[in-house]
Order: C-alpha cells, then structure tokens, then sequence
C-alpha cells in the first residue's frame, strides 16, 4: 500500500486556468506536507510547506492541508505553459519517522 | 546564498565497479539527506545525515552507504554496482535535524553499463 498517492496524470489545463493536483497519505499523524516542482531532466525544487490545516497562499500557488480527511492539494491559478512539471507531493511523519515519503508526482501540461 | 552542489553530475561505470558522489548543502545547514530516484521507483530516500551521524536509513542494501563531515560535506559511496543502480541520486539539504523543508541539489546522473 502507498503511503502518499498521486494521480499520475497528465493533467492538462489550458493557459489562465487553475490547476488542481491533489495528494493523499495514509498516515494521521503525519506533520508536514511540502510541494515540490520538478521539471524533466532537472532536480526537485521546494514551492509550498504547509503545517496546519487550512489553505497557505503564495503568490500564483495556494496549499490545502485537511488532516481529518488526509489529503494535501496545490492549486495554481492563471497557469502559464512554464508551470508544465511534474509536481511531488511529500509528506514527514513526524518523530521517530523523519524521511521524507514522496508520492510519484502529477505531470501538469499547461496548454497556451 | 549558493544552493546545494553535488559532484560529479554524471557518472558512467561498469557493473561491480564502486562509485563515490559529494554533496555541498547550503551554507549553514547541517542536515544532508539522499535519495534515489527511478522511473519506475520514483523518489526513494537513502539516509540522513546530521552532525556526522546517520540518523534514518532507508530501505536499501547494505552496498549503499555514506557520511558526513565535519563540515557538513556528505558522501555517498555504492559498491558493487548493478544495472539496477542507474538513477538520478539526489542529495537536500535542510537547517537542522527534524527542520523540514529540504533543499534538492542537481543530481548525479550515474549509469551503470
């Protein structure tokens, strides 16, 4: 059984639109939650951390985190073809679990 | 402030060879960790390293090993390499042990003919 699952995808949205990539894990006690985009051939790069529950703004990106219902969702608004990633979901299980577990990522294309 | 470096960024070896990568974290953080990532497997961590110690290991045999220097240098060292062994090995930093958010350097690329 995975322990943090994605939809593979690809998800495809066209240019301006928001995009939904959404992340559960089996866990409740898990800790925090991060987002991360990583484009082909490149390497992983942080875009969200959320801790508590609730939504998290930053910029184009917003973080939702509900415990009770273990999901995490990152929503891009007005998407631009340079947001097209994959996008990772990790989740850190709190003390004595400290890795970081990944899901296997959302494939976003942004259509212009 | 410069991001996390890892050297080589390829690296081309031949099975039952061993290969050593580096990794630099960002100045001032102390806590490396390393991953593996496959297309098939996706991200998979390795271990972590905080002030010279291992503190999580993950699923992987014992020919995958590392350490931390006093400096917070880390390396990775893979023995008796196999044809399963060609990944993208990635080494995060993060400020300190049980600090979460954690910085990805570039990568090496090593493949293993």
């Amino acid at each position: 059984q995975k322990e943090v699952e994605q939809n593979s995808g690809p998800l495809s949205v066209p240019e301006g639109a928001i995009a939904s990539l959404n992340c559960t894990y089996s866990d409740r006690v898990s800790q925090s939650f991060f987002w991360y985009r990583q484009y082909s051939g490149k390497s992983p790069e942080l875009i969200m951390s959320i801790y508590s529950n609730g939504d998290k703004e930053d910029g184009r990106f917003t973080a939702q985190l509900n415990k009770a219902s273990q999901y995490v969702s990152l929503l891009i608004r007005d998407s631009q073809p340079s947001d097209s990633a994959t996008y990772l979901c990790a989740v850190n299980w709190g003390t004595g679990r400290r890795a970081l577990t990944f899901g296997s990522g959302t494939r976003l294309q942004v259509q212009p | 402030k410069a991001g996390v470096t890892q050297t080589p960024r390829y690296l081309i070896k031949t099975r039952g060879q061993q290969v050593t990568l580096s990794c630099s974290p960002i100045s001032g953080h102390r806590s490396v960790s390393w991953y593996q990532q496959t297309p098939g497997q996706g991200l998979q961590f390795l271990f972590e390293y905080f002030s010279e110690t291992q503190r999580n290991k993950g699923n992987f045999p014992g020919r995958f090993s590392g350490r931390q220097f006093s400096n917070s240098r880390s390396e990775m060292n893979v023995s008796t390499l196999e044809l399963g062994d060609s990944a993208l090995y990635l080494c995060a930093s993060s400020l300190a042990f049980a600090a979460y958010e954690q910085y990805f350097g570039p990568g090496t690329r090593l493949t293993v003919t």
